[in-house]
């Protein structure tokens, strides 16, 4: 079983729509929590990033942490034929240069 | 603003052969990670360094090695390639005490084609 488990979609919604996205996790270790969006051919790159429980909030992002339950979500408000990509969760354990474990991301389009 | 940088971006080797793989971080980042990502799959981690010292190690074969240079740039060497190292390996760069708050900094990636 992996670490991190995330929704595989392809998720396909009309532009304007909610989206979200999941991901749970087994390892008790990880502490932070980042979602990146990778276009095709591209590098990930990062969007939000959160440590505690709770909800974060960057413009249409936003960015939800369970830890009681392992569970993170990213959702997108508005959503723009431009947010169109591969989203990926992430998470490290704690460790100021450790590694990162992803999870398998999910394919998004978004329709005009 | 610089961004990682790796080279080359496509590269095409047939099976036993050796493949070098170059990153250059950005500037004054301390720590270089490497990441293998397969067809459809999720990135995985291979090997990381802290100012040129190995810091972790993850899935990375015995055929693979890698060294953090003086400046800092990095090599990804691959020997005895095989059809299953087809992939896009990514070059990640961060700054000790930066790195969680700012993410790590991915480059654009290297795509290996083996055949």
């Amino acid at each position: 079983q992996k670490e991190v488990e995330q929704d595989p979609g392809p998720l396909s919604v009309p532009e304007g729509a909610i989206v979200s996205l999941n991901c749970t996790y087994s390892n008790s270790a990880f502490q932070y929590f980042m979602w990146y969006r990778q276009y095709s051919r591209k590098g990930p790159e990062l969007l939000m990033y959160t440590y505690s429980s709770g909800n974060k909030e960057d413009g249409r992002f936003t960015a939800q942490v369970d830890k009681s339950s392992k569970y993170i979500s990213l959702f997108i408000r508005d959503s723009q034929p431009s947010d169109s990509a591969t989203y990926l969760c992430a998470m490290n354990g704690g460790t100021s240069y450790g590694k990162l474990t992803f999870g398998q991301g999910t394919i998004l389009t978004v329709h005009p | 603003a610089a961004g990682v940088i790796q080279s080359p971006r496509h590269l095409i080797k047939e099976k036993r052969e050796t493949a070098t793989l170059k990153c250059y971080p950005i500037p004054r980042h301390d720590t270089v990670y490497w990441y293998q990502q397969g067809p459809g799959q999720d990135p995985q981690f291979l090997i990381s360094f802290y100012e040129k010292m190995q810091s972790d190690k993850g899935s990375i074969p015995d055929r693979f090695s890698a060294q953090q240079f003086s400046d800092y740039h990095s090599e990804l060497n691959m020997s005895s390639l095989e059809l299953g190292d087809s992939a896009l390996y990514f070059c990640a760069s961060s700054l000790v005490g930066q790195g969680l708050s700012s993410g790590y900094t991915f480059g654009s990636g290297t795509r290996l084609t083996v055949v």
